[in-house]
């Protein structure tokens, strides 16, 4: 089973800011990468798919990349309701696993 | 508008069975693979199970295979879950969620507000 591994766990910036968050994977996965964003309370919702491509309605300063075991998921410019947890999944293989998030906090 | 309606969900006893219905509404119900993923209260996400279009073609994650099944009932639009030989590990909010392009194994893109199932004595 691919393991997906997140760091940082948690991340702490202010508005404005860009956020980085990172997510590796045990072996290839090709761009078979999405990201995930849930807010508290909420259901997730689907930001990123095949790496880099944005999901419907989803804001520009939202931006994937990365392929094989490294990816990234940029905010170029935070915005307070960008507070959430953040999850990578990949779909590369059965099971379709979940990293274990990122949360990010607005100071 | 894509919806998607999951019910079923509540308080069981270790050892015992419940199902989870989700109806689907505002797409081709049929065209697009299904996914059950869950969340035990404040952890992370798990995917739990996926079917495929036409049901024919069913995955899941291990620790659920033997205990759960999914299916679905495309002439009424509803996803289901049957869990059998519940354990207390098995307690969380439940997500019906829905392909992004139709395909097994795909992201996915819309998701329900969750069922709760609790295992307790």
């Amino acid at each position: 089973e691919i393991v997906l591994t997140q760091s940082p766990a948690t991340l702490s910036l202010s508005p404005g800011e860009r956020a980085t968050l990172s997510c590796r994977a045990s072996q290839s996965v090709s761009a078979y990468l999405a990201w995930y964003q849930q807010k508290p309370g909420q259901a997730p919702r689907l930001l990123i798919y095949d790496a880099f491509k944005r999901a419907t309605g989803i804001p520009a300063r939202f931006s994937g990349s990365g392929s094989g075991t490294d990816f990234t998921l940029t905010i170029s410019s935070l915005e307070p309701e960008d507070l959430a947890v953040y999850y990578c999944q990949q779909r590369s293989d059965w099971p379709p696993v979940f990293g274990q998030g990122t949360k990010l906090e607005i100071k | 508008e894509v919806q998607l309606l999951e019910s079923g969900g509540g308080l069981v006893q270790p050892g015992g069975s419940l199902r989870l219905s989700c109806a689907a509404s505002g797409f081709t119900f049929s065209s697009y693979a299904m996914n059950w993923v869950r969340q035990a209260p404040g952890k992370g996400l798990q995917w739990v199970s996926a079917i495929g279009g036409s049901g024919g073609s069913t995955y899941y994650a291990d620790s659920m295979k033997g205990r759960f099944t999914i299916s679905r009932d495309n002439s009424k639009n509803t996803l289901y879950l049957q869990m059998n030989s519940l354990r207390v590990d098995d307690t969380a909010v439940y997500y019906c969620a829905k392909s992004l392009r139709g395909g097994d194994g795909d992201s996915v893109d819309y998701w329900g507000q969750g069922t709760l199932v609790t295992v307790s004595s």
